[in-house]
């Protein structure tokens, strides 16, 4: 079957960096993508990977592994306003997205 | 740019009326939008995808007698739930691609569905 996992959630501390994985296991695949999603409203898109590496955009990264069926969304310099969770999702063979369950991020003062 | 819009954004019914949520691309053409369905502290979950000027495919589980689509013009996709009931209550979201290339999708603030 079709599987994403990522922790259900972490806690960090602001201004520190934090590091969300995410394994998947897909019939085919076709991209990752990383949203972030404030409670009670709807997911923002972060970032999308296809290749391996690392994509950087200002103080979040994201990474990709396609032998390993692995990804990470990476924070740096950590603000209050990052306390949400963060949805991994990978696009399989026929371009459906699969969603993992999220990860709560607390960020503490 | 690639905004989407939603309305209601709440809304409360009596069990048994039917409730209506459009979905608006704002300033693109989506010739493809999802709608979503997400209950509290779970996952999103794919009810439909919705191609417009055709019939929308629905995802398994999902009766497409009760939750009726239509996705009559490129910017625009409604969801109508048919006779509510309680358990039909829960943040309902759409999201729309930009062509057939993009690989992104965006998503619409959501709407919650609260059915008493």
């Amino acid at each position: 079957g079709q599987n994403i996992d990522q922790p259900t959630e972490m806690t960090a501390t602001e201004g520190a960096i934090v590091q969300i994985n995410c394994t998947y296991q897909t019939s085919g695949f076709n991209g990752l993508f990383w949203y972030q999603q404030h409670a009670g409203e709807a997911p923002t898109f972060l970032s999308y990977n296809v290749l391996d590496g690392l994509e950087e955009k200002g103080r979040f990264s994201s990474f990709l592994s396609r032998s390993k069926g692995y990804s990470y969304l990476l924070l740096k310099e950590l603000q209050m306003k990052d306390s949400a969770s963060y949805l991994c999702a990978a696009k399989d063979s026929n371009y459906q997205l699969i969603w993992g369950a999220g990860t709560k991020l607390i960020i503490k003062p | 740019g690639a905004v989407v819009s939603q309305h209601p954004s709440r809304v409360i019914c009596k069990s048994g009326t039917s409730v209506k949520i459009e979905c608006r691309s704002l300033d693109f053409q989506a010739t493809t939008m999802f709608w979503y369905r997400q209950f509290p502290k779970k996952s999103l979950m794919l009810m439909a995808t919705s191609n417009e000027g055709s019939k929308a495919t629905y995802e398994q589980g999902v009766e497409k007698d009760k939750f009726l689509i239509n996705h009559a013009s490129l910017t625009l996709s409604t969801l109508t739930v048919t006779s509510a009931h309680p358990e039909d209550s829960s943040f309902y979201i759409c999201s729309a691609k930009t062509g057939v290339i993009s690989e992104t999708q965006y998503f619409g603030p959501g709407t919650r569905l609260l059915v008493l």
